[in-house]
């Protein structure tokens, strides 16, 4: 089966400038997960959908990141407008449904983001 | 916030050898699993222990799990160039969440 897709795979924006990453996940994976990941570190959980409604996004820095999943499978995180720290991997998960690897999160393969 | 610490950040041997990784955590958990990452690359799962499991293996991984000491290790027996990467774990607290909380990672070199 094909796995998440990410893009843009690399991005540089200016400081200010808004910057949107695209995700699909596995075909039959109600659950999304957008991450970021500071070099250096493990990937940190911005916010977490099942179909198109939104399950947790405590972490999303709301004033200046958002994301939708308007028909449930597709999804887009957007900045706006980025800010130095901002610069990390940004990455798409997605879960498999019910069943013995419920609990498995499949990994795209990122968008990295450097801010200028 | 982190939930997990890898110890050590980096290890560095020789093709061959076994490489042990260690993961301490916090708070209470459902399961913890592993996962890989190679240079540039997405994360990919290696293996899920739950919390009332002690012991697993798959291939030549094989993970332990202590939740009275809130530690887990990973072992890579016969190492190989290809393991080259950067290993994490990750915690998942259950309760239905499904959310999966990171480490900050051992980054394992294996030299050919």
């Amino acid at each position: 089966e094909a796995g998440v897709a990410q893009s843009p795979r690399y991005k540089i924006i200016e400081k200010r400038q808004s910057v949107a990453f695209w995700c699909n996940p596995i075909s039959g994976h109600a659950t999304l997960y957008w991450y970021q990941q500071i070099l250096g570190q493990g990937p940190k959980l911005l916010i977490q959908f099942q179909n198109n409604g939104v399950v947790d996004d405590s972490q999303l820095p709301k004033d200046r990141f958002s994301a939708e999943r308007l028909k449930g499978v597709d999804s887009t995180l957007k900045i706006q407008p980025a800010k130095l720290e901002d610069s990390a991997v940004y990455l798409c998960a997605s879960r498999s449904p019910p069943g013995v690897l419920q609990e498995t999160q499949y990994f795209g393969p990122g968008t990295r983001l450097l801010v200028l | 916030s982190q939930q997990g610490e890898e110890d050590p950040q980096a290890l560095s041997i020789q093709e061959g050898e076994n490489a042990t990784m260690n993961c301490s955590y916090k708070t209470s958990i459902n399961n913890l699993q592993w996962y890989r990452q190679n240079s540039g690359r997405g994360l990919v799962h290696l293996i899920l222990i739950r919390s009332n499991e002690r012991e697993k293996h798959s291939g030549r991984l094989r993970v332990t799990l202590d939740t009275s000491k809130k530690s887990s290790s990973l072992l890579i027996t016969a190492s190989r160039a290809a393991d080259t990467a950067s290993y994490f774990c990750a915690t998942d607290a259950g309760a239905g969440s499904y959310q999966l909380t990171f480490g900050k990672g051992t980054k394992l070199s294996v030299i050919p």
